[in-house]
């Protein structure tokens, strides 16, 4: 298996702008996690999904943050329109939602992305 | 509310000296417990779980880690450490019973730095 999938790897763009980040996630998994994160703030949550259907969006900073699951095998998160504080490396991970294998989250390389 | 606490930012150890990076936790009920390593430029990486049964748990690389139910900690251990250990490693906490969320709880992470 190729493992969870993100592009793209490194994104620069400038404020104002919009920005789309992809995942795809690896196949058989259910559950499909969004996170953020930098030096100031860590590792945070901003969203996920099971079966495609977003279950926690708290994490959202606010209302330029999107994210949808069209199907089980791709998510976008979308910032519109972007801003300097949003700089970050996202990270996509996925999980298969059984007994056994439960909670192991395999995580993306992330994408780096710089707003100028 | 669930938490991760890693009280230490980072850990320095000398190569072939043994390892102890800290986690503690607070959660309702008893807990899954997880250690994830993230190396440079890189995804978060499973290390090992604690579901139930022998505290001692052991992982990937020669690591282990020890449940410890009385002083509600999950302490990640290496016998001799490696430069290649060098990392940013996390502990993450979900509440076996948690009806609403199947989300993780990451703590703030701690770097390892192995010298020579």
């Amino acid at each position: 298996d190729a493992g969870v999938i993100q592009s793209p790897r490194h994104e620069v763009t400038e404020m104002g702008q919009e920005v789309t980040l992809r995942c795809k996630p690896i196949s058989g998994h259910d559950y499909l996690f969004w996170y953020r994160q930098t030096m100031m703030r860590g590792l945070e949550l901003l969203i996920y999904f099971n079966n495609n259907v977003p279950i926690d969006d708290s994490g959202m900073p606010e209302d330029r943050f999107s994210a949808k699951m069209p199907n089980a095998s791709f998510s976008t998160l979308k910032i519109q329109p972007s801003e300097p504080r949003d700089s970050a490396v996202y990270f996509c991970a996925s999980q298969r939602g059984t007994s056994l294998a439960k909670n192991i989250q395999y995580f993306g390389a992330g994408t780096r992305l710089s707003v100028l | 509310a669930q938490s991760v606490a890693q009280p230490e930012d980072q850990v320095n150890v000398a190569e072939g000296n043994p390892l102890t990076v800290k986690c503690t936790y607070s959660v309702s009920g008893n807990p899954y417990l997880f250690w994830y390593v993230q190396y440079p430029n890189r995804g978060l990486q499973f290390l090992l779980k604690y579901i139930t049964g022998d505290n001692l748990v052991k992982g990937s690389y020669g690591f282990e880690a020890e449940f410890n139910k009385s002083q509600t900690s999950f302490h990640l251990k290496k016998p001799s450490a490696l430069v290649s250990d060098s990392a940013l490693y996390f502990c993450a906490v979900r509440a076996q019973r948690a009806y609403n969320t199947d989300k993780l709880i990451f703590g703030t992470g701690t770097r390892l730095q192995v010298f020579p």
